[in-house]
């Protein structure tokens, strides 16, 4: 399809297992965020990047979390040493231009941290 | 003080009801305004867009109040379809569109 793929749809991960997540923008979309959504939440953001340019990492909420755009289109989100509070479920979204309006979201990576 | 504040809900009403959610941001210097919508365990969906005082689609209004800083959605007629979390997004200017969401507002409608 034409939309914003994100891979896989859920994970189950040990307490300490490094996981990546990856998102797959639609094509030509210049931005691409990361956010984080706890249950009953509203999504909170993670990261941005314009490009391949990470311009804004201030939502990550550790030095564990790192992301990854290095040919400007698909993006990895890796969580290291994962902890219990890392669970939650992680949406990509991209728009077409760098002040872009619509963002338009993957269906989201659902982790587990047991 | 959250930068974008909704009621959370839940809001439970019958079919053919008017409703309407409200959300407060506190970036005064922010020009344009989203609302989503989410279906449980899917991803959020544009809506609407505000740009200006306000916006109609339909059975959806969107209005602006910058003075006091608070954007409203009304649903008029409300269909059972319509059943979903609303999030209201407050675009954070400083070079590109970071999307700053509220908790989501919750609506039941019911036969």
């Amino acid at each position: 399809g034409a939309g914003v793929s994100q891979s896989p749809r859920y994970k189950v991960a040990k307490r300490g297992q490094d996981v990546a997540l990856r998102c797959d923008p639609i094509s030509g979309h210049v931005s691409l965020f990361w956010y984080q959504q706890a249950l009953g939440q509203g999504p909170e953001f993670l990261t941005y990047f314009q490009n391949e340019a990470q311009l804004d990492k201030s939502g990550l909420p550790s030095d564990r979390f790192f992301a990854e755009r290095p040919e400007g289109s698909v993006s990895t989100l890796k969580i290291q040493r994962t902890q219990q509070e890392d669970s939650a479920v992680y949406l990509c979204a991209s728009s077409l231009e760098r002040g872009g309006t619509e963002a338009f979201f993957g269906q989201g990576t659902r982790l587990t941290v047991v | 003080r959250k930068e974008v504040e909704q009621d959370p809900g839940p809001f439970n009403v019958p079919e053919g009801a008017t409703v309407a959610f409200n959300c407060t941001y506190s970036n005064s210097a922010s020009q344009s305004f989203f609302w989503y919508r989410q279906d449980c365990r899917k991803e959020p969906k544009l809506l609407m867009s505000v740009y200006s005082s306000g916006n109609e689609d339909g059975r959806f209004t969107a209005q602006l109040n910058r003075a006091s800083q608070y954007i409203s959605l009304l649903i008029r007629d409300s269909k059972l379809s319509d059943s979903a979390t609303y999030l209201c997004v407050v675009p954070q200017r400083g070079g590109y569109n970071k999307l700053i969401f509220g908790a989501g507002t919750r609506l039941a409608v019911h036969p």
